[in-house]
């Protein structure tokens, strides 16, 4: 069972466009919501996190948006870049007892930025 | 480079093989995590360390499965009589025992294809 789910699977954007990526959980218990880049060969890399606590974090270009009543979060990716070009997932996890920090991640979305 | 590191980075095996992973975290992290992912998806927890005590194992970790974490530093992960189904990039993550130790840093992973 999907814990977090994805959408889209694969996104086109012009150079300086918007890219927006979502993602939706089911579990309430779910408190830390951070966003990882992955390029082709390499680790997923975080990119920017947010907690329940707040609706909007951002930094620099990347902003999550964060619903907590609807159980959504998305990242925008403003004035995109050939540059930004990569995988991107989102992730969820329960901060606990013994100080685990286990991710569960989405499918991926593809972002192709054409210059 | 004081990134998480993986070794090897590419492994080749025939099935019914053992094959045997490390990963060695950043050097102040007392955290410790394996993942693995499929093609096309996102990773997926199988176990986590802090320090040398293996504290939470994911159902994906099957008998023939077995990490390691002596001396709280670096990891092993063993993969007995290796499947095609093993095939995945596996991923080591470590993160800081200081505050929330909310980020988790992603070595670049192991390619395992079993043939």
């Amino acid at each position: 069972q999907q814990q977090v789910k994805q959408s889209p699977q694969s996104l086109i954007v012009q150079k300086g466009g918007i890219s927006i990526i979502n993602c939706a959980y089911e579990n309430t218990a779910f408190d830390y919501f951070p966003w990882y880049q992955q390029f082709p060969g390499k680790g997923p890399a975080l990119l920017i996190a947010i907690r329940p606590d707040v609706s909007e974090k951002k930094e620099g270009r990347f902003t999550i948006s964060f619903n907590k009543s609807a159980k959504q979060f998305s990242l925008h990716i403003m004035d995109s870049q050939p540059g930004d070009s990569a995988t991107y997932f989102c992730a969820a996890s329960v901060l606990n007892w013994s100080g685990a920090n286990n991710l569960f991640f989405g499918t991926g979305t593809r972002l192709t930025v054409i210059p | 480079d004081t990134g998480v590191s993986q070794d090897p980075r590419h492994k080749i095996t025939k099935r019914g093989q053992n094959v045997t992973f490390r990963c060695d975290p950043i050097s102040e992290h007392n955290r410790l995590y394996w993942y693995r992912q499929t093609l096309g998806q996102g990773p997926e927890f199988l176990t986590y360390f802090q320090n040398e005590a293996q504290l939470e194992k994911s159902r994906l970790l099957s008998d023939r499965f077995s990490a390691e974490r002596p001396k709280g530093s670096f990891s092993t992960l063993e993969i007995q009589r290796t499947e095609q189904g093993d095939s995945a990039m596996y991923l080591c993550a470590s993160s800081s025992p200081w505050g929330a130790g909310t980020e988790a840093f992603f070595g670049q992973g192991t390619r395992l294809t079993v043939v």
